[in-house]
Parts: C-alpha cells; sequence; structure tokens
C-alpha cells in the first residue's frame, strides 16, 4: 500500500532561515506527490504538486520540493522563512489518473518560526 | 483557483442527533467529491468518495449507515453524521474535483463537537 512519511511532527526555524520540511513515499512507482498548508481552523490550500514534469518544483509563497527517485523523497524547502509560514504543512500522494483523486497525506509538520 | 466552500464552520450539537455538513463547488462542476476526517494533532484520513449521481464509495472501517453522503447536483454534496456522539468530534472536510480538473480543491473544513 503506499504511504508517505513526514519526518518530524514539529520544526522550528528562525525568522530568515532555511525550511526544510522531510518527506518520504512508499512506491514502485513514481506517484502524483503533493504540499499542501493548513492554517489554524482552514481547510488545506496547495504549495505545489509533482507530476513527473520536472524534479524541482515551485509552489506559492517562494517553496520548491525537489523530486528524488533513488531517494523516495519530496522534501520541501524555502530560502528564507517568514512569520507568515507557521502552519501544519501536509505531504500527499496520489496513484489516481490525474493524480487528484484518493490523496493519502502524511501525518504533517507544524512549522514554528522564531522571531 | 477554483472555490469550494464549507458550511457550517463549525457545529455543536447534542449526543444523538444529527448534523448536516453541506460542500458545495462555487464556480465549478464537481463530478468527484471527498469527504476526508481530521482528528486533533493527526493526519486526514479518506472517508468516502462520492460521484454525482451515485452511491458514495466508503474506505474500509467507515460506517456508511453513521456518515451518509449524497450528491445530488454537480455542485453540492452533504454529508449526514447521524446519531452524533462525542467520539464524533472532528473536523471534517471535503475537497472537488471537476471535469478535466487536475487539481483537488479543498473547503476550508467544518469542526464537529458533539456534546
Amino acid at each position: 500500500a503506499q504511504s508517505v512519511t513526514q519526518l518530524g511532527s514539529h520544526v522550528s526555524v528562525s525568522e530568515g532561515a532555511l525550511v526544510l520540511l522531510r518527506c518520504n513515499y512508499s512506491s514502485s512507482v513514481p506517484p502524483y506527490l503533493f504540499w499542501y498548508v493548513q492554517y489554524p481552523n482552514q481547510g488545506l490550500q496547495l504549495l505545489l504538486k509533482y507530476t513527473s514534469a520536472a524534479t524541482l518544483v515551485k509552489g506559492i509563497n517562494d517553496f520548491e520540493a525537489e523530486f528524488k527517485k533513488s531517494e523516495t523523497s519530496f522534501h520541501l524547502t524555502k530560502p528564507s522563512a517568514h512569520m507568515s509560514d507557521a502552519a501544519e504543512y501536509f505531504c500527499a500522494v496520489s496513484f489516481s489518473n490525474f493524480g487528484n483523486e484518493k490523496l493519502t497525506f502524511g501525518t504533517g509538520t507544524r512549522l514554528t518560526i522564531i522571531p | 483557483g477554483a472555490v469550494v466552500s464549507q458550511h457550517p464552520s463549525w457545529v455543536i450539537c447534542k449526543s444523538g442527533t444529527s448534523v448536516k455538513i453541506e460542500c458545495r463547488s462555487l464556480d465549478f462542476q464537481a463530478t468527484t467529491m471527498f469527504w476526508y476526517r481530521q482528528f486533533p494533532k493527526q493526519s486526514l484520513m479518506l472517508m468516502a468518495t462520492s460521484n454525482e449521481g451515485s452511491k458514495a464509495t466508503y474506505e474500509q472501517g467507515v460506517e456508511k449507515d453513521k456518515f451518509l453522503i449524497n450528491h445530488a447536483s454537480l455542485t453540492l454534496s452533504t454529508l449526514t453524521v447521524t446519531s452524533a456522539h462525542p467520539e464524533d468530534s472532528s473536523f471534517y472536510i471535503c475537497s472537488a474535483i471537476g471535469t478535466g480538473n487536475t487539481e483537488a480543491f479543498f473547503g476550508q473544513g467544518t469542526r464537529l463537537t458533539v456534546v
């Protein structure tokens, strides 16, 4: 069965520092991969999506993620953290035809930004 | 991006009563809608998939008689939690995809508290 593992349920970084949120998936074939952000009591907002077009995916708010097949990873990074980045981040995977169905989510990483 | 709206955003109900949550696609026709459940500090778990005009497909372990899903139109799906109990208290989130869409759009979620 497909699964997603997010290493670190909590990550704290200083404002202006590099953000690195880790995500690994288990699969014998490349899936569709997603990163979502969730602010308190809100739904999910798509940050970026990997669809096999390019291994380095750029998303909104200067976030990007790199698909590494050899490592089965899809880590999320941002060069300089901003206070507004404090939120819960979810990595997700899909094996549907268009990558938009039956998402399997990781357990999430809560990002805290230290002033 | 497309907009998916859930109503209500929060609801408190008495144990034993039923609660209906609405999920609407405001600017596109949603051929498929998904209902997720999120327990505190946990990830989203897919409950069911509903296609317009068809019976919903429930994930293993989800009671279809307790969580009634109706997708009667291309812009509206409803989730009814019947005979709610405190353990049903959770954050319920819907997502929707439309014809040709490659992205699932999420609602803002509904926080249900059963007392």
